[in-house]
Parts: C-alpha cells; sequence; structure tokens
C-alpha cells in the first residue's frame, strides 16, 4: 500500500518567514495530494491540493509544489502569520479514494 | 447546511464493552470514511464506503465493524472495546467524483476505553 512520510515533525518560525513542510510517497499511482490543517481539539481541513499533471498551485499566501519523478511534494507557507499556527497533514490518495496520511508537522509562528 | 455530523462527542468506555459510533452528511457525498487519530501518527483509514452498498478494508480495520445505512449515513462499530481503541474517531465524506475528492471532515468522538 500507499506510504506516506512527512518532514519536519515540529517547525517554529518568526512572524513574516517561510515555512516549508515536505512529504514523500512511494506509490507512483498515487494521484492527488491534498493538505489539510488541523488546529487544536478540531477536525482536520484542506487547505490547498494539486493533481498529479499539474506542478504547482498557489493560493493566495500558500503554495504546493510537486515533483512526480521524485515522488514528493511540499507545501509552502509565505509571511507567516499568528493563525497559520497548527498541525499540517499531507496526504496522497492513489484514485481508490482512500488518502493516506503523513504523520503531521506542528507549525509554530512566533509573533 | 450541517456538513458532517458525528455522535457522539465523548464516550467512555469499560474493556469489552461495544458502541457504536454514527456519521451523517447531508452534502449527498457518495463517499464516507472512519478515521483514527492518535498522537503522532497522523489520521489513519478503518474503513471507507466508496458507495452506497459497498464498504472496503483501510489501513486498520481489526476490531471494527462499518455499515453503510444509507446514502446519508455511516456508522461505526465497536464489539469489544480494548484499550488499544482509545483515540480520536474522525467521519469524513467525499463527493466520490473524478476531479471531487476533497473530503470533508465531521467535528470527532473522543473515545476512552479503560
Amino acid at each position: 500500500g500507499e506510504n506516506v512520510e512527512q518532514h519536519p515533525s515540529t517547525l517554529s518560525v518568526q512572524e513574516g518567514d517561510s515555512a516549508v513542510i515536505k512529504c514523500t510517497y512511494s506509490d507512483s499511482a498515487s494521484n492527488y495530494f491534498p493538505w489539510y490543517k488541523q488546529e487544536l481539539g478540531k477536525r482536520p481541513q484542506l487547505i490547498i491540493d494539486i493533481r498529479s499533471n499539474v506542478g504547482e498551485k498557489k493560493d493566495q499566501r500558500i503554495a504546493v509544489t510537486l515533483n512526480k519523478t521524485a515522488k514528493h511534494f511540499s507545501l509552502h507557507i509565505t509571511e507567516t502569520q499568528p493563525e497559520d499556527s497548527a498541525v499540517y497533514f499531507c496526504a496522497a490518495d492513489t484514485g481508490r479514494r482512500a488518502l493516506t496520511f503523513g504523520s503531521g508537522t506542528r507549525l509554530q509562528v512566533q509573533p | 447546511n450541517a456538513g458532517v455530523t458525528q455522535t457522539p462527542k465523548f464516550q467512555v468506555l469499560k474493556t469489552g464493552q461495544s458502541m457504536t459510533l454514527q456519521c451523517a452528511q447531508d452534502m449527498n457525498h457518495n463517499s464516507m470514511y472512519w478515521y483514527r487519530q492518535d498522537p503522532g501518527m497522523g489520521l489513519r483509514l478503518i474503513y471507507y464506503s466508496a458507495s452506497e452498498g459497498t464498504t472496503d478494508k483501510g489501513e486498520v480495520p481489526n476490531g471494527y465493524n462499518v455499515s453503510r445505512l444509507n446514502k446519508r449515513e455511516f456508522s461505526l462499530r465497536l464489539e469489544s472495546a480494548a484499550p488499544s481503541q482509545t483515540s480520536v474517531y474522525f467521519c469524513a465524506s467525499s463527493a466520490g467524483l473524478a476531479e471531487q475528492e476533497t473530503q470533508y471532515f465531521g467535528p470527532g468522538t473522543r473515545l476512552l476505553v479503560l
């Protein structure tokens, strides 16, 4: 089955700096890669996703890049703000519509 | 439009007891999912239902059973609870169509097995 590894497990940045979270996947059949944000005690919520026919996608301060050859994808957050503090999860889907999640990155933005 | 709802919000069980976690969605989604979330391990898929009338095992199905009661409802049953099943359980749903894979999560059920 699919295996998704996520790094780093914790990340602390100063407000205004950029944050990068990286994930690798094992199954070359994976074709959909969402990123979820989970605040403490809340449900995961989708923040951005990318499909395998696209190399990069951007939504305001958030961007995701995908390298199919190397089987890795990354989340980039620019101009970080305290409200960006949360746990971020990457995931991969082989088309069976069953997501495999990474273990999460706890991002802390210091004011 | 409530989205995905789950009951109960919190439950304490003794080892060996049984219970059913309920999930319902009002978005006319075809696919529904059950995940468990343990500290430091992300979300792991227990079972999913790609469409009404079908269910499939996920990564960690042992000790659980599911029922897709109708298009709206997908329940998760623990027949004989064990302390290892202490976790937060999330239900999710998606349209289940190409280019519409986004999964929407419910608020979660916190389960403690003593």
